[in-house]
């Protein structure tokens, strides 16, 4: 079946650095979704990706979609404690299918 | 409503006890979707709705668990004969549309804990 990879699956900031975390699909995606869940919170939506290549960005979040469609990045700059989280990736391979979701990416930020 | 509303938020149940989970969607949205959310790790898909209708159930078990959601009323997940392993954060989530890649919008979970 679909998987769907994060790493790494923490991940230890010093605040003010940048990061990214990675996402990594066994099988081509229709599309792939980013969220985020902080600490006893729910996942929040942040974003859809869904042409080849394809870059977004919201202020210090880029978000990436590999040309292939199988995996995407999310690259934060200048770290705040406000983006402790984790960061989940959640695939589609077709429209109507299911999301699949990643394992997260567990951020800690270190004042 | 606005947001997905999840009840209870914890549920506590001896093992072999009967669990019931409830999800009002957010009004106007058209899928439901229940994933089970262990230790914080990953979201295993369970099942999801369009309207009353089962859309897609590869992620349920066969035994112990079903769930519906019936017009003007919750929807809802049950687990029959709760074991330990049943642990979990149950999330909830409503969309638009499955097929128009639209956002999953999460509700706040119910803690399921077994004893």
């Amino acid at each position: 079946g679909q998987q769907v990879m994060q790493i790494p699956q923490y991940q230890h900031v010093q605040e003010g650095e940048d990061f990214t975390t990675y996402c990594n699909s066994s099988t081509t995606l229709s599309n792939i979704q980013w969220y985020k869940q902080r600490p006893g919170g729910h996942p929040v939506f942040l974003i859809q990706l869904v042409k080849s290549g394809e870059v977004k960005k919201q202020k210090r979040l880029t978000f990436q979609f590999g040309e292939a469609k199988k995996n995407s990045s999310l690259h934060i700059t200048a770290t705040q404690t406000t983006d402790v989280g984790t960061y989940f990736c959640a695939g589609r391979k077709a429209a109507g299918n299911k999301l699949t979701f990643g394992g997260g990416t567990r951020v800690l930020v270190k004042p | 409503g606005e947001e997905v509303a999840q009840t209870p938020k914890h549920l506590v149940r001896g093992e072999g006890q009967k669990a019931k989970l409830y999800c009002a969607p957010i009004k106007g949205h058209s899928y439901v979707f229940w994933y089970q959310q262990v230790l914080k790790n990953e979201f295993k898909f369970l099942i999801s709705f369009q309207n009353e209708n089962v859309f897609d159930e590869t992620g349920m078990p066969k035994e112990r668990f079903s769930a519906k959601c019936l017009p003007n009323s919750p929807c809802s997940l049950e687990i029959q004969a709760t074991k330990l392993e049943d642990s979990a954060v149950y999330f909830c989530a409503s969309s638009q549309s499955e097929s128009q890649n639209q956002p999953q919008h999460f509700g706040d979970g119910t803690r399921l804990s077994i004893l």
